[in-house]
């Protein structure tokens, strides 16, 4: 199975300003990674697909950068309601695998 | 507008089974894969496995094989989860999951179930 790992495990923030995550797979799993943001007792939304391809709906202040094995997601001006845990997820090959997950916080 | 309605919470006891459902609306399931992922307490995201409604082919995780049963109904549109043989660590929140088309993304989540495995 392909393992993601996602550093940091938590990262406090400024509003304002710039941040990036990470997520690393441990074998290449192409540009199939995928970013959600999971806000308490709510369920997984969908940020960016194929590594940096924007959705509908989602702030322009995400972006998604990376392909292989090292992948980034980026929040240009980081607002209060954007602390949240964000997860990687990789769709390359069955089974599909998420990383553990890298929580904002306030600083 | 794409929706995915969850079944309510479960409790269950240790040993026994309990059956969610997940009924989409403004979507037909036969042009996509339904797929179901758990969250244990504190935790992260945990695929649990797919299925294609039009044909009933699964495919699973292998830590889920022998645990989790995923079936569809075309008719009423709605996916089903099975979970066998109850282990308190089988306490989750299991969401059921899907994208247009095969999509290797899930931009459509149900609310969640809480299945709760007490005696």
């Amino acid at each position: 199975d392909v393992v993601l790992t996602q550093s940091p495990a938590t990262l406090s923030v400024t509003p304002g300003e710039r941040i990036s995550l990470s997520c690393r797979a441990s074998e290449s799993v192409d540009t199939y990674l995928h970013w959600y943001q999971q806000k308490p007792n709510e369920s997984p939304r969908l940020l960016i697909k194929y590594a940096s391809q924007s959705i509908s709906g989602i702030p322009s202040r995400f972006s998604g950068s990376g392909s292989g094995t090292d992948f980034t997601l980026s929040i240009n001006g980081v607002e209060l309601e954007d602390l949240s845990i964000y997860y990687c997820q990789q769709g390359n090959s069955l089974p599909y695998t998420f990383g553990a997950g890298t929580k904002l916080e306030l600083k | 507008e794409v929706q995915l309605q969850q079944s309510g919470a479960e409790l269950g006891k240790p040993g026994t089974s309990v059956k969610l459902s997940c009924k989409v609306s403004g979507y037909n399931i036969r042009n996509t894969y339904m797929h179901w992922v758990n969250q244990r307490p504190g935790k992260g995201l945990e695929w649990i496995g797919r299925i294609d409604p039009a044909n009933g082919n699964t495919i699973y995780a292998e830590k889920f094989k022998s645990k989790a049963t995923l079936t569809a109904d075309t008719s009423s549109n709605t996916a089903y989860m099975q979970l066998s043989q109850l282990k308190s660590d089988d306490t989750a929140i299991y969401f059921c999951a899907a994208s247009r088309g095969t999509r290797t993304w899930f931009a459509y989540w149900g609310q969640g179930t809480l299945v709760t495995v007490s005696s």
